[in-house]
């Protein structure tokens, strides 16, 4: 079974420009986390959706981020204008949960991005 | 709300020694306790978990037991290996009103060296 994945797994580019990055998870699995990592800040959790549904995006840094999960299998994280600060790696994880067991996150290789 | 502390890093050992890596956890209730662990380069990955006081977690060697009188969740292994470097987070995670919320910890980071 395919895990998570990722694209791109890198991406550079200009400040001011969009950014796209994209994930689809594990099939099955109803719950789709994004987070971000930086040296600074460590793990810092964005957006959480279950069933397609945003359930918290108190992460969410400011509006110049949106995230998207138009269907089970697909999700987008945005960045408009992308900014120098925005430079981190960004994971995509998703896991399977049910009623109220919790259960194991599953993370993506990570999309690289570095804003100049 | 819920929070996790970790030791700070970079925890620098020589191959075949003993690993402890502190964990203690804020939280109401009984929330499930989590290891991860992020190889360079690449995402976090599961390495044991426990649900509910006094499980122990086990995998590669790695054992964590959830003590529920302390909140504490400690990660050990009895010898490590040069390909057990990495950054390990401590995480708990809690189901309420229809919301999985998981909180990590900073990470640590491990060095083996030959």
């Amino acid at each position: 079974d395919a895990g998570v994945i990722q694209s791109p797994r890198h991406e550079v580019t200009e400040m001011g420009q969009e950014v796209t990055l994209r994930c689809k998870p594990i099939s099955g699995h109803n719950s789709l986390f994004w987070y971000r990592q930086t040296m600074m800040r460590g793990l810092e959790l964005l957006i959480y959706f279950n069933n397609n549904v945003p359930i918290d995006d108190s992460g969410m840094p400011e509006d110049r981020f949106s995230a998207k999960m138009p269907n089970a299998s697909f999700s987008t994280l945005k960045i408009q204008p992308s900014e120098p600060r925005d430079s981190a790696v960004y994971f995509c994880a998703s896991s399977s949960r049910q009623r109220e067991v919790v259960d194991t996150q599953y993370f993506g290789p990570g999309t690289r991005l570095t804003v100049l | 709300g819920n929070s996790v502390t970790q030791m700070e890093g970079p925890v620098t050992l020589s191959e075949e020694a003993f690993l402890t890596i502190n964990c203690t956890y804020t939280a109401t209730g009984y929330p499930s306790l989590f290891w991860y662990v992020q190889y360079p380069g690449e995402g976090l990955q599961l390495l044991l978990k426990a649900t509910k006081a006094d499980d122990k977690g086990s995998n590669k060697g790695f054992e964590a037991t959830y003590r529920k009188e302390t909140t504490s969740f400690h990660l050990e292994k009895g010898s490590v290996q040069v390909s057990d470097s990495a950054v390990y987070f401590c995480a708990l995670s809690q189901g309420s009103g229809g919301y999985q919320k998981v909180t990590f910890g900073t990470g640590t980071k491990l060095q083996v060296i030959p």
